[in-house]
């Protein structure tokens, strides 16, 4: 299995609402990454969780809390977003946080902010 | 501060013609250099990875080739199909381990 799965494809949120996005990969990688993709750019990383630790935070505001509940699992939760958080959020993983491993990427999630 | 630059902007080629997308980079210290795929409004596929110590791979009608020393990569798509149409991006590891992406080539293959 080479896949990560996302999930949902499509969320509709207000400003007020809390909802997750979810990932998932049993391909037995170590480190997961959440980036953030607007409209004709390269995906900006957000996240990275190595051995089910964040490792890297890449200045994220708090409306975005990330979360790793075991190897194969990583959630982004959101809450009082604004409608400049609306994007594509793509998933990834990799074998392990180095610089040879090669990143698997989901179908990700596109989210708009009412 | 390393920098990725894909030239052309974007690409539109009759389809069965064999084609080169081209990627170029600032620091020639890297690890790997990976290539990818995205459709409009989806996820990215990885679709060749090169390692810094070598100099192509092959998948298919894909061939990515790498020259550090010069800073560049190309990707030579041949007997190009209209499933081609896609968006092409390459990367490169940065520091902590991030990749650092290049905006992307957009190509069009016409039936």
């Amino acid at each position: 299995d080479t896949e990560v799965t996302q999930t949902p494809k499509h969320l509709v949120m207000g400003m007020t609402n809390k909802k997750s996005l979810k990932c998932e990969q049993h391909m037995g990688h170590r480190a997961m990454y959440w980036y953030k993709q607007k409209a004709k750019k390269p995906p900006e990383l957000m996240f990275v969780y190595s051995y089910e630790k964040l490792s890297i935070n890449e200045s994220v505001p708090s409306r975005f809390s990330p979360e790793c509940p075991n190897s194969s699992l990583l959630n982004l939760h959101l809450h009082a977003l604004q409608p400049e958080d609306s994007a594509l959020y793509l998933c990834a993983s990799s074998q392990g946080q180095g610089a040879f491993d090669e990143q698997f990427f989901g179908p990700g999630t596109r989210l708009t902010v009412l | 501060k390393q920098e990725v630059t894909q030239i052309p902007a974007a690409l539109s080629v009759p389809e069965g013609e064999n084609l080169v997308l081209n990627c170029s980079f600032t620091d020639s210290a890297i690890y790997n250099l990976q290539w990818f795929r995205q459709d409009p409004g989806k996820g990215l596929t990885s679709l060749l990875l090169i390692q810094s110590s070598q100099r192509e791979q092959t998948s298919g009608r894909l061939n990515a080739s790498l020259d550090k020393s010069s800073g560049r990569s190309t990707l030579y798509i041949a007997a190009s199909q209209p499933g081609d149409s896609a968006t092409y991006l390459c990367a490169v590891d940065g520091s902590n381990y991030q990749l650092i992406w290049g905006a992307g080539t957009k190509l069009i293959i016409k039936p």
